[in-house]
């Protein structure tokens, strides 16, 4: 298995901007994690997802974010409208349901936001 | 909600000397405690973990101790080598799965050759 996909790798927008980062995670994975990592607030889960279905979004810094998981084998996570405090690097996660709990990390987005 | 602290948070030790980096969380429901490594630039990654009904667990060089009366848990790594220079970050989650990982802040470990 290639392990979590996650596109693009690099993003640089400007302030205003819709930003849309994609996650494909591997497959047969019940869940699904978004997370965002900075230096000041470390790694932050912002929402997560089972079975295709949004379990707990408490995470989601305000109504500027949104994520959606329309199939088992994808996820967007959309910033709209994006300001420069969005900047950070934004990692997708999936796991299979208990007693394995380790989650596998995709390699991030990193988003500039100018 | 969790709340998972970690310390410290840079620790520089000579290789082949031991390095030990602490955590302690507030939900006493909390029974899975992952950590994870990430090296600069890459993704977290799964190095050990342990739940509540273990007191210890050792897997080679690294060691995980918890102590749930204290809230507390600990990774001990042993004869330390440059690659072991990271960043760890601790974590914990409640009884019924593995949802909801509450991270520690990170420990910067420096191997010093």
């Amino acid at each position: 298995d290639a392990g979590v996909i996650q596109s693009p790798r690099h993003e640089v927008t400007e302030m205003g901007q819709e930003v849309t980062l994609r996650c494909k995670p591997i497959s047969g994975h019940d869940y699904l994690f978004w997370y965002r990592q900075t230096m000041m607030r470390g790694l932050e889960l912002l929402i997560y997802f089972n079975n295709n279905v949004p379990i707990d979004d408490s995470g989601m810094p305000e109504d500027r974010f949104s994520a959606k998981m329309p199939n088992a084998s994808f996820s967007t996570l959309k910033i709209q409208p994006s300001e420069p405090r969005d900047s950070a690097v934004y990692f997708c996660a999936s796991s299979l349901p208990p007693p394995q709990y380790e989650q596998y990390f995709g390699p991030g987005t990193r988003l500039t936001v100018t | 909600g969790e709340n998972v602290e970690q310390h410290p948070s840079t620790l520089s030790v000579q290789e082949g000397d031991s390095a030990v980096i602490k955590c302690t969380y507030s939900d006493s429901a909390s029974n899975y405690f992952p950590w994870y490594k990430q090296e600069l630039g890459k993704r977290p990654q799964l190095i050990i973990d342990i739940r509540s009904n273990v007191g210890e667990k050792k897997d080679q060089r690294i060691a995980v101790t918890l102590n749930k009366t204290a809230k507390h848990f600990s990774l001990h790594i042993t004869e330390t080598q440059p690659e072991d220079s990271a960043v760890y970050f601790c974590a914990a989650s409640p009884d019924f799965g593995n949802e909801k990982l509450t991270f520690g802040t990170g420990t910067r470990l420096t191997i010093i050759p």
